[in-house]
């Protein structure tokens, strides 16, 4: 399986900035999401990025708030902008595994608003 | 539309055996997950059903029926450790998209 790192693990961040969360991979990977988990909710589906070009995003999430990068297999960077309290939650990347059929997460990086 | 439901909680005892239902309604599928998740902590992959049956891995086993949108992970032998959320998602297909998941089972076992 995949070992996947996310910085920052948490951050408390004021309503109006934003903050950018990274994911690294320990292997070259096609396919990588990224997931939201709101307090005491599953997880939800924000966008799906591949290497070289724009990312696809899920119905009720857009590229301003959510932008992404994806430079390399092996690295991505979702940003959460201009935060309101609303986006408290835990972001969690995920990668497919060498069986296509598996998707492994990462650790998940737990953000409050305030 | 895409809708997929478990139930919210369960309790078992240790050492017996649990069955957490999953139905789904989708115009695409490829395939059933299982998750497990506990608190704090990501979701960790249990298991992935392709086609109709049960499929057995050691004490976890899982379902699925595609014609009846229905799936149920299975527990047996429970311990205490495998008290956590338990996550079913299903892939809409083309190998290529990310996951739909319900709101996770939240299974409580009891000495």
């Amino acid at each position: 399986s995949a070992v996947i790192s996310q910085k920052p693990s948490r951050d408390i961040c004021q309503r109006g900035t934003s903050l950018t969360i990274q994911c690294q991979v320990d292997s070259q990977v096609t396919m990588m999401f990224w997931y939201r988990q709101q307090p005491g909710q599953s997880l939800t589906l924000i966008a799906t990025a591949n290497q070289g070009s724009e990312a696809t995003y899920e119905s009720g999430f857009v590229i301003d708030k959510f932008p992404i990068s994806r430079p390399n297999l092996t690295f991505s960077t979702l940003t959460v902008s201009n935060m309101s309290p609303e986006d408290s939650s835990i972001y969690l990347c995920s990668v497919e595994g060498e069986s296509s059929y598996e998707q492994y997460f990462g650790p998940g990086t737990r953000l409050t608003v305030t | 539309g895409q809708n997929i439901d478990q139930p919210t909680e369960m309790t078992a005892t240790e050492g017996a055996i649990v069955q957490i239902n999953c139905t789904y309604q989708t115009s695409g599928f490829n395939g059933l997950f299982w998750y497990q998740q506990h608190a704090g902590e990501a979701p960790t992959f249990l298991s992935y059903n392709v086609l109709d049956g049960l499929e057995e891995k050691g004490r976890f086993s899982s379902f699925l029926s595609r014609s009846k949108g229905y799936s149920y992970l299975l527990l047996k032998e429970l311990q205490m450790k495998d008290s956590a959320s338990y996550l079913c998602a299903y892939d809409s297909g083309g190998g290529a998209d990310g996951l739909t998941f319900g709101k996770g089972t939240h299974l409580i076992i009891q000495p």
